[in-house]
């Protein structure tokens, strides 16, 4: 079965730093999302993208934020200079949107940032 | 966006049916009610989606009424494996974007 692949599982970096965290959707999805959790909290949305652009972004998702599909495959999110509560478990998801009946998101397993 | 209330918390046993209820009393026309579970330090994985009246897949049925202001999620003979935290989420696929918002979920334990 398809499935979202997210890399690194867990990345540790210092405070300011910046970071990019990789997904690999399903390959014939069309849409594609980042979510996050901190530790003990809710799934938060970050941003949708569709058609190579930003669909949705929250109010989390501000400038030290930004995600990119360079090629056909890869979708990631960059968080230019890190802070403490950025530390959390990112999750990449996509979908077909609707194509297949359900508009089901596949999420991938999702990589703990920790921030130091 | 419709809100959703739902049980925190749920206890079951191993081979009874769960039903976890979710109220969405604001929920729009064009809204669809889904249903995704999350184990810890996983990714939230799609259970069952529907519009209206009674939707069944392999793994759950969902029983939505005529006023849509409800729903039931049904789990038929749980397992240990279904310990989870179930969540309830209303909105409108068609959108472009699709954003899921998630609350704090129904957090069931499944007893031996």
């Amino acid at each position: 079965e398809p499935e979202v692949t997210q890399t690194p599982s867990h990345q540790v970096t210092q405070m300011g730093q910046e970071v990019i965290l990789r997904c690999v959707p399903i390959s014939n999805h069309l849409y594609f999302y980042w979510y996050r959790q901190i530790l003990g909290q809710k799934v938060e949305f970050l941003v949708s993208f569709y058609n190579n652009e930003i669909s949705e972004k929250s109010e989390i998702f501000d400038d030290q934020f930004s995600v990119e599909r360079p090629d056909g495959s890869n979708f990631t999110l960059k968080i230019r200079s890190t802070k403490l509560e950025d530390s959390a478990m990112y999750f990449c998801a996509s979908s077909l949107g609707g194509r297949d009946g359900t508009y089901e998101q596949y999420f991938g397993p999702g990589t703990r940032l920790t921030v130091t | 966006l419709a809100k959703t209330t739902q049980p925190i918390s749920m206890d079951s046993y191993e081979g009874q049916e769960v039903n976890i209820t979710c109220s969405h009393n604001n929920i729009a026309t064009n809204d669809y009610i889904t249903w995704y579970q999350q184990f810890p330090s996983q990714g939230p994985r799609f259970i069952i989606q529907g519009y209206k009246t009674k939707v069944t897949n392999e793994v759950a049925s969902l029983f939505i009424p005529a006023d849509r202001k409800s729903s039931t999620l049904s789990l038929p003979r749980v397992s240990l494996s279904d310990t989870a935290v179930y969540y309830c989420l209303v909105g409108a696929p068609m959108d472009s974007s699709y954003k899921l918002i998630f609350g704090s979920g129904t957090r069931l334990l499944v007893r031996p």
